[in-house]
């Protein structure tokens, strides 16, 4: 199947700082990227849509100016999460949306562990 | 909005043993997905169904798109230790927007 690879895959920040959080599809390009995150023991939760060209979509109750994305090209989406408190510490996964021929299927990162103290 | 409920929540069976988990959503899907999660881990795609009554296998794994679009099943024989680990299905509806809606998982162990 299709390699989706995020970086990092674990990142401890202070309170207050910047993270970004890279997903790139290796090998087939993705116009559509999806952003989740996942507390333990619990499912997949979407925040955004990311849109290669044009902005993304934030499901409801997701602070746009708080998790910044980015779909600058057909492999690459970012994920900002700004001025980081301890309640955004989670496990953040992406995927990327793979429309090939007939078939419409998601491929997913490994995730990253954010941890903000 | 859509919803889906899968079910079992969780599993504890012997090695050897056939496992079973299903999904049903309150509206019509048009593509499912079963993925595999396992701990500190992204999801991985284990099957794609895109049409109605589909069934289709990848190894031990089968799973089955339901004639009515609304529930999928996933069945695995002959189950090994390595299949231990967080089973999701998710489910794409009629937008176009990719969106996947997914179940709450089901949570397998396997006793050697």
């Amino acid at each position: 199947g299709a390699v989706v690879s995020q970086h990092p895959s674990r990142v401890i920040c202070k309170s207050g700082t910047s993270v970004k959080i890279e997903c790139r599809s290796l090998d087939f390009q993705a116009t559509t990227m999806f952003w989740y995150r996942q507390f333990p023991k619990q499912s997949l939760m979407l925040m955004a849509t990311s849109n290669e060209g044009s902005k993304a979509t934030y499901e409801q109750g997701v602070e746009k100016d708080k998790f910044l994305i980015n779909h600058a090209s057909l492999t690459l989406s970012t994920l900002t999460v700004t001025s980081a408190h301890p309640e955004d510490s989670s496990f953040y996964i992406c995927s990327a949306r793979d429309t090939l021929g007939y078939t419409d299927t998601q491929y997913f990162g490994p995730g990253t562990r954010l941890t903000v103290l | 909005g859509q919803q889906l409920n899968q079910s079992p929540q969780s599993m504890f069976i012997q090695e050897g043993e056939d496992v079973s988990m299903n999904c049903t959503s309150s509206s019509i899907f048009n593509t499912w997905l079963w993925y595999k999660q396992d701990p500190g881990e992204g999801p991985v795609l284990l099957i794609a169904l895109y049409k109605a009554g589909e069934l289709t296998s990848n190894g031990r794994l089968t799973a089955q798109f339901g004639i009515t679009r609304k529930d999928s099943f996933l069945n695995i024989s002959a189950s090994i230790p390595s299949d231990v680990g967080i089973y999701f299905c998710a489910g794409q509806g009629s937008s176009n927007t990719g969106k996947l809606i997914f179940g709450q998982g089901t949570t397998l162990q396997v006793k050697p």
